[in-house]
């Protein structure tokens, strides 16, 4: 497809389980990055990818956190152990790169999780 | 680390008016961005900003890239009913953070037609 997606859309989980959320970045584009956005505020950084280079892990929020990029497109973003504060939407987004004018980022729609 | 805050938090307008809202930080960004967030969707995309000063438009949209690289503020004219939506200010940095973005809170944005 032309834009970013994301899947599941939605899931709902239960306490302590692991989850994964899967990100289809834009054919080409060769950095990723996932964000988190909770109820009724801005989007909170947790990791990026750039190529073959070490992925920036400085946002995310604990060890139960984790993301993989395969053969530099897709990703997916695990949550282990899941808790009630991880309910929340998660959007990745990708660039052409990560430097000059085509480092614009454009996101997919997001996946909401909601943690019972 | 980086704060963004992004004011007001919400607007209540009438159709046809002129909208303002701003960014300000206590850290420089080297570029600003607003995006535009509706219900269900991720943000899109508004206007990007690379140089200090400068002051771009998208149609009925201005922004522009504060001297001091601490700010940025975006403008809409004549306001529509479909510009309602959740409007983000983001700045990217350079070195170790260069890469991710920092969002501010969000300005919602209701029209009355």
């Amino acid at each position: 497809g032309a834009g970013v997606s994301q899947s599941p859309s939605n899931k709902v989980t239960e306490k302590g389980k692991d989850v994964e959320l899967r990100c289809d970045p834009i054919s080409g584009h060769t950095a990723l990055y996932w964000y988190r956005q909770s109820l009724g505020q801005g989007l909170e950084f947790l990791i990026y990818f750039q190529g073959n280079s070490a992925p920036d892990k400085s946002g995310l929020p604990s060890d139960r956190f984790s993301a993989e990029r395969t053969g530099g497109s897709v990703s997916t973003l695990t949550i282990q152990r899941t808790q009630q504060e991880d309910s929340a939407v998660y959007l990745c987004a990708s660039s052409f790169t990560s430097g000059g004018a085509s480092k614009t980022q454009y996101f997919g729609p997001g996946t909401r999780l909601l943690v019972l | 680390g980086q704060q963004l805050n992004q004011s007001p938090q919400s607007m209540f307008i009438q159709e046809g008016e002129d909208v303002s809202m701003n960014c300000t930080s206590s850290s420089i960004f080297n570029t600003w961005l607003w995006y535009k967030q509706d219900p269900g969707e991720g943000p899109v995309l508004l206007i990007a900003l690379y140089k200090a000063g400068e002051l771009t438009s998208n149609g009925r949209l201005t922004a522009q890239f504060g001297i001091t690289r601490k700010d940025s503020f975006l403008n809409i004219s004549a306001s529509i009913p479909s510009d309602v939506g959740i409007y983000f200010c983001a700045g990217q940095g350079r070195g170790t953070s260069y890469g991710k973005l920092t969002f501010g809170q969000g300005t919602i944005l209701t029209v009355h037609p």
